[in-house]
């Protein structure tokens, strides 16, 4: 079992839409979850940040974390075309600043 | 604020060569952490140095060291080059405390033939 796990797409959403993007990991005992856009040819971006369960809002992008379930995702809401990206989630596992990626989740915004 | 620097851009080495990389972190942030990423692999960690200490180590073999100095800044090292080894070399800094991501740099895009 992967320890982190996203699924590949890509995932395609008409523009205006909700993209929903979902991730799980296999280490209970991970704390902070951070959610990464990376363009074709470019290098990973921070997003989006959240440790505690529920729901964390920052502009288009809301996070969403579910430590029980073991489950984190992210929601774009008015997704545009320029939102196109590889979308990677990341987990903490703790004991220092590494952070275990999963394969990432392609996202395509249709006009 | 300058952003995590990374040297050089593009490499191309022969099977066999040695290679290093260079990153600079963000101003203030002592903890750098590696990683490769590949098409078929993502993106695999491979160490993290605070305070000139390698405080995380990933699953990749010996060949692959690496260092940190005085004023944060990292360097990594791949002996005995392998065609496997190609791929996109990523630094990451950030501020110390598990709740902070990464920024990443640019990468290091190295092509072995």
């Amino acid at each position: 079992q992967k320890e982190v796990e996203q699924n590949s797409g890509p995932l395609s959403v008409p523009e205006g839409a909700i993209a929903s993007l979902n991730c799980t990991y296999s280490d209970r005992g991970s704390q902070s979850f951070f959610w990464y856009r990376q363009y074709s040819g470019k290098s990973p971006e921070l997003i989006m940040s959240i440790y505690s369960n529920g729901d964390k809002e920052d502009g288009r992008f809301t996070a969403q974390l579910n430590k029980a379930s073991q489950y984190v995702s992210l929601l774009i809401r008015d997704s545009q075309p320029s939102d196109s990206a590889t979308y990677l989630c990341a987990v903490n596992p703790g004991g220092g600043n590494k952070l275990t990626f999963g394969t990432g989740t392609q996202l395509k915004v249709e006009l | 604020k300058a952003g995590v620097t990374q040297t050089p851009r593009y490499l191309i080495k022969t099977r066999g060569q040695q290679v290093t990389l260079s990153c600079s972190p963000i101003s203030g942030h002592r903890s750098v952490s590696w990683y490769q990423q590949t098409p078929g692999q993502g993106l695999q960690f491979l160490f993290e140095y605070f305070s000139e200490t390698q405080r995380n180590k990933g699953n990749f073999p010996g060949r692959f060291s690496g260092r940190q100095f005085s004023n944060s800044r990292s360097e990594m090292n791949v002996s005995t080059l392998e065609l496997g080894d190609s791929a996109l070399y990523l630094c990451a800094s950030s501020q110390l405390g598990e709740n902070y991501g990464y920024t990443f740099g640019s990468g290091t895009r190295l092509t072995v033939v």
